[in-house]
C-alpha cells in the first residue's frame, strides 16, 4: 500500500509567520493535489502538481513538486488565522486512486 | 448550487442496527467516492464507483456496502456498524476519472460524522 507521510501533523503559529508543510512518499506519483479542509466541512481543491520540479503559487501560498516526482511542499508566506485548517495532499500512482496523506492541521493565531 | 449532498450530518447508533448513509450530486458525474477520515489517518477509501453498476472495493472496505443504481446517487450501508466504524464519512465525486493525468478535480460533501455505541 502506499504511503503518504505529511509532516508535521501538527502547527500553531502567529499570525504574519511563514510556514512550511511536507508530502512525502517512496513511491513516484503521477500527479499530486493540496487540499485544505476547515472544520464541519470536506476537502477544498488548492492546486494539482503534475510535471517534476514544478512551482506553482497560489496568492501566499507556493506548491512546490519535488524532482523525482515523490514529494510535495507547501509553502505559506505571512500567515492569516484564515488558513487556519487541516491540509491534504492526495497523489495518484496512474490507477484509478487518489491516495490522501495523513494530514497537517495549521492553527494560526491573530 | 453544484453540490455534493450527505444526509445524515450526525448520527448516533448501537452496534448491530443497520444504517445508510445517503450522497447525492447534482453535477452529472461519472464517479463518486466514499472515504473515511480517522485522526492521525488523512482520508481512506471505501468504495467508489466509476460510473452506473460499477462499484470496486478501495483501501477499507470491510464491513460496508454500496450500489449505484443511478447517476447522481451512491448510498453507504453499515448492514451491521461496529465501534471501530465509528468516524467521519465523506462522499465525493467527479466528473470522470482521467487515467495518468492530473485533471482529477474531486468535490466533496460535508461529512457525515457517524458514533457506533
Amino acid at each position: 500500500t502506499q504511503l503518504l507521510e505529511q509532516s508535521p501533523q501538527f502547527l500553531s503559529i502567529q499570525e504574519g509567520e511563514n510556514l512550511t508543510v511536507y508530502c512525502n512518499s517512496s513511491s513516484v506519483f503521477s500527479s499530486l493535489q493540496w487540499y485544505r479542509q476547515e472544520p464541519g466541512e470536506g476537502p477544498v481543491l488548492l492546486v494539482t502538481v503534475v510535471t517534476g520540479g514544478e512551482v506553482k503559487k497560489l496568492k501566499r501560498l507556493t506548491f512546490q513538486f519535488g524532482d523525482a516526482r515523490k514529494d510535495s511542499s507547501l509553502h505559506i508566506t505571512a500567515a492569516q488565522p484564515g488558513d487556519t485548517g487541516l491540509y491534504l495532499c492526495a497523489g495518484a500512482w496512474d490507477t484509478d486512486k487518489l491516495i490522501f496523506g495523513t494530514g497537517t492541521r495549521l492553527q494560526v493565531f491573530p | 448550487e453544484a453540490q455534493v449532498t450527505q444526509n445524515p450530518r450526525y448520527l448516533i447508533t448501537v452496534t448491530g442496527k443497520k444504517l445508510t448513509v445517503t450522497c447525492s450530486q447534482n453535477m452529472n458525474h461519472e464517479y463518486m467516492s466514499w472515504y473515511r477520515q480517522d485522526p492521525g489517518l488523512g482520508l481512506r477509501q471505501i468504495y467508489y464507483s466509476m460510473n452506473v453498476e460499477v462499484t470496486d472495493k478501495g483501501d477499507v472496505p470491510e464491513g460496508y456496502k454500496v450500489s449505484r443504481k443511478e447517476k447522481r446517487n451512491f448510498p453507504l450501508i453499515l448492514e451491521s456498524p461496529s465501534p471501530n466504524q465509528t468516524s467521519l464519512y465523506f462522499c465525493a465525486s467527479t466528473i470522470k476519472w482521467y487515467f495518468f493525468s492530473g485533471a482529477n478535480v474531486l468535490t466533496f460533501g460535508a461529512g457525515s460524522r457517524l458514533t457506533v455505541l
